[in-house]
């Protein structure tokens, strides 16, 4: 089975950084993902890591490390719309397919 | 917008009914991916279609089934509905089965069972 943890909600100041952890244990690693989905929206893309390191895209960048079992989102220059949650997800391979699993979500409030 | 369409957007019925969700993908995607979505349990893979054929099964429940047609959307069918049932499901789509990793959602379909 896989097992993904990530906190369930955390706030921060506009204009501020902040750094979203999740930690997994997976068989089968093929990517972790990272989402944001504002409330009764649907999630919308925000990352994707399958090697070690950071993959940065605008004020949004996204850590892994595939031996320690840890990615975290890292969200600069915070805007109020930022506001929404965060879905950590690990994509394992299972019988020729691929089997995404989501974490329960990371819910940010930014506050001015 | 995704591409990604779903209807119906709400649904209302009772308990031991069935229904059945609808999902377009996105233009030229042979993807499809099925979630539920409900405040306890989080954003659950269900099921998932790749041009027609069953790729994976997730916690999909016997009451719950899908299929992928010729044109590529995809019909979630429940039954025997329970009041645990209520919940948000999302259809997602992709290019591809493995190679593709991003998902675009739809706006999703919210049932509730009375």
């Amino acid at each position: 089975g896989q097992n993904i943890d990530q906190p369930t909600e955390m706030t921060a100041t506009e204009g501020a950084i902040v750094q979203i952890n999740c930690t997994y244990q997976t068989s089968g690693f093929n990517g972790l993902f990272w989402y944001q989905q504002h409330a009764g929206e649907a999630p919308t893309f925000l990352s994707y890591n399958v090697l070690d390191g950071l993959e940065e895209k605008g004020r949004f960048s996204s850590f892994l490390s595939r031996s320690k079992g840890y990615s975290y989102l890292l969200l600069k220059e915070l805007q109020m719309k930022d506001s929404a949650s965060y879905l950590c997800a690990v994509r394992a391979a299972s019988g020729g397919s691929y089997i995404p699993t989501f974490g329960r979500g990371t819910s940010l409030i930014v506050h001015p | 917008d995704s591409g990604v369409t779903q209807t119906p957007k709400h649904l209302i019925t009772a308990t031991g009914q069935r229904v059945t969700l609808r999902c377009s993908p996105r233009s030229g995607d042979l993807s499809v991916y099925w979630y539920q979505q409900s405040l306890d349990q989080g954003l659950q893979f269900l099921i998932h279609y790749y041009n027609g054929e069953e790729r994976a099964k997730g916690n999909i429940l016997e009451r719950f089934s899908a299929q992928q047609f010729p044109d590529l959307h995809s019909e979630l069918n429940l039954s025997s509905l329970e009041l645990g049932d209520s919940a948000l499901y999302f259809c997602a789509s992709s290019p591809t089965a493995t190679s593709s990793y991003e998902q675009y959602f739809g706006p999703g379909t919210r049932l509730t069972v009375t």
